[in-house]
C-alpha cells in the first residue's frame, strides 16, 4: 500500500535555530496537510494545501512557521527560529479528494518527524 | 471554535474485557471519522460515519453515530493486546465539510493487560 513519506524521522535542534521537514504524499493525492501533535494530545492542523495552493493556514504561527508545496506534490514545513514549545511530532497527511458535502476523504498519515528543541 | 472532546482520557483493561470511548462535539457534524494510533506510530484511519444513528461494525469494533450527529462512540468487544493504542475521533471543522479540515479529539489511550 502506498505511503506518505516524511523525513527526517527525528530532529534535535537548539532554540533559535532553523529546522525543516519534508513530506511526499501518496501519488495523486491533491490535498496535503501538516499537523502538529503534542504528546498526549490529538493532532492539530497547521496548514492545508490543495495542489500548490494554501487552503487553510489559520493555525500556523506565521511569524516563525512557513510551508510550501511549490509543484503541488511534495511539501516542506520550516520553523525559524525554533522555540522550546515547538517540541512535538509533526505529521504530514494526504487525501485523494476534498470530499463531498457530507463526507470527508480519509487522511493518510506519514510516520512523522519528532522534533526536540533544546 | 469547534471542540471535539473524548472520554475517558485513559482506559486500562484486562485482556478479554470490553472497552468504550466516547466522542462529543460542540457542534453538529456532517460526519465523523475514527483513527487508531499505535504507540510510536501514526494515526491510521478506521472508519467514517455519515448518517444519523448509524452503526458500523468491524470485527470486534462497533462504531456508532448519535441521532443528533453530535456524538459518537467506539466499542471494542473482548479486547486483545493488539488493540493497544490511542483512539481518536475527528470531525469536520466548522464550515469545512468539503474541504477536508478535521478537528481531532484528544484521544483515549487504551492499555490492555494480558
Amino acid at each position: 500500500e502506498a505511503e506518505v513519506a516524511q523525513s527526517p524521522r527525528y530532529k534535535i535542534t537548539e532554540k533559535s535555530q532553523a529546522v525543516a521537514f519534508w513530506c511526499d504524499p501518496i501519488s495523486g493525492h491533491a490535498t496535503l496537510y501538516w499537523y502538529r501533535q503534542i504528546l498526549g494530545q490529538g493532532p492539530e492542523l497547521l496548514v492545508q494545501f490543495q495542489d500548490e495552493s494554501v487552503v487553510d493556514d489559520s493555525q500556523l504561527p506565521k511569524d516563525r512557521f512557513s510551508a510550501e508545496r511549490l509543484k503541488g506534490v511534495d511539501s516542506t514545513l520550516k520553523i525559524q527560529p525554533a522555540e522550546l514549545g515547538d517540541s512535538a511530532m509533526y505529521l504530514c497527511a494526504s487525501s485523494s479528494l476534498t470530499g463531498t458535502v457530507n463526507r470527508n476523504s480519509p487522511l493518510h498519515f506519514g510516520n512523522g518527524t519528532r522534533l526536540t528543541v533544546t | 471554535g469547534q471542540q471535539v472532546m473524548q472520554i475517558p482520557q485513559y482506559q486500562h483493561v484486562q485482556e478479554g474485557e470490553d472497552f468504550t470511548t466516547y466522542c462529543n462535539s460542540s457542534t453538529t457534524l456532517s460526519n465523523i471519522q475514527w483513527y487508531k494510533q499505535r504507540p510510536g506510530g501514526h494515526p491510521v484511519f478506521l472508519i467514517q460515519l455519515v448518517k444519523s444513528g448509524e452503526v458500523k461494525k468491524q470485527k470486534r469494533l462497533t462504531f456508532q453515530f448519535g441521532e443528533a450527529k453530535k456524538n459518537s462512540s467506539l466499542h471494542i468487544t473482548a479486547t486483545q493486546t493488539t488493540d493497544v493504542g490511542t483512539y481518536f475521533c475527528a470531525g469536520p471543522s466548522a464550515g469545512g465539510t468539503s474541504y477536508g479540515k478535521l478537528t481531532f479529539g484528544q484521544g483515549t489511550i487504551l492499555t490492555v493487560h494480558p
